[in-house]
């Protein structure tokens, strides 16, 4: 069964760059039947798209983060990548990686545990 | 971006309730509307996708229709483990965006 962790520093200060690797397990990255993606969720709130990379590479990222953020993976490893750029409190959530199925509508069908990420000097 | 409005916030139900909610996107969005469950603590599950399609595994007392702006979220009999927050999530223009979420609680 495809299983997702996130990993990463749960502590990181303002304008430092964030960044959490999602190692993927019992199942291969590199299968053109999904992409992968990251979500997050700040305390007490909603969920937020921060991106997503398909097969091949190509990233699509929210808007209002675009400036900041790079999605990439390895797949040597059966991993892919965050990374946040000059980040502030309000970037403090818990970030969840994500498989998308590339079928009718995208849905994130397997989700990560999440980790907690305190932006803070 | 489209705006995703979920109604109601919250809600209060018993166990054998049938329980609906309501997802309004501000602009027409086809079918293209997923639907999540997350209980405290825990990270989202994937309920139904493409509006109303039952991802596998999960009960059959879950339903979604609508199509264009307004979508529902239906439990026919809500069972003591679906209490929890839903979320709607349109995929039909990127930045992806989700609805507030409505919880549900036990009354």
């Amino acid at each position: 069964q495809l299983q997702l962790q996130e990993s990463g520093p749960g502590l990181v200060k303002p304008s430092e760059t964030l960044s959490l690797t999602c190692t993927v397990s019992g199942g291969s990255i590199s299968s053109s039947s999904y992409y992968w993606g990251w979500i997050r969720q700040p305390p007490g709130k909603g969920l937020e798209w921060i991106g997503s990379i398909y097969y091949g590479g190509i990233t699509y990222y929210n808007p209002s983060l675009k400036s900041r953020v790079t999605i990439s993976v390895d797949t040597s490893k059966n991993q892919f990548s965050l990374k946040l750029s000059s980040v502030t409190a309000a970037d403090t959530a818990v970030y969840y990686c994500a498989r998308v199925a590339a079928v009718t509508d995208d849905p994130l069908d397997i989700w990560g545990l999440g980790t907690r990420v305190t932006v803070s000097s | 971006d489209i705006q995703m409005t979920q109604s109601p916030s919250s809600l209060s139900a018993s166990v054998g309730d049938r329980v609906t909610i309501t997802c309004r996107a501000s602009q027409s969005i086809t079918s293209s509307l997923n639907w999540y469950q997350q209980k405290p603590g825990r990270a989202p599950k994937l309920l139904i996708y493409a509006a109303s399609t039952l991802q596998s595994g999960v009960p059959s007392r879950f339903s979604g229709s609508g199509s264009g702006t307004d979508f529902t979220l239906t439990i026919s009999s809500l069972q003591p483990e679906d209490f929890a927050t839903y979320y709607c999530q349109q995929r039909y223009s990127i930045p992806w965006t989700f609805g507030q979420g409505t919880k549900v609680e036990i009354k």
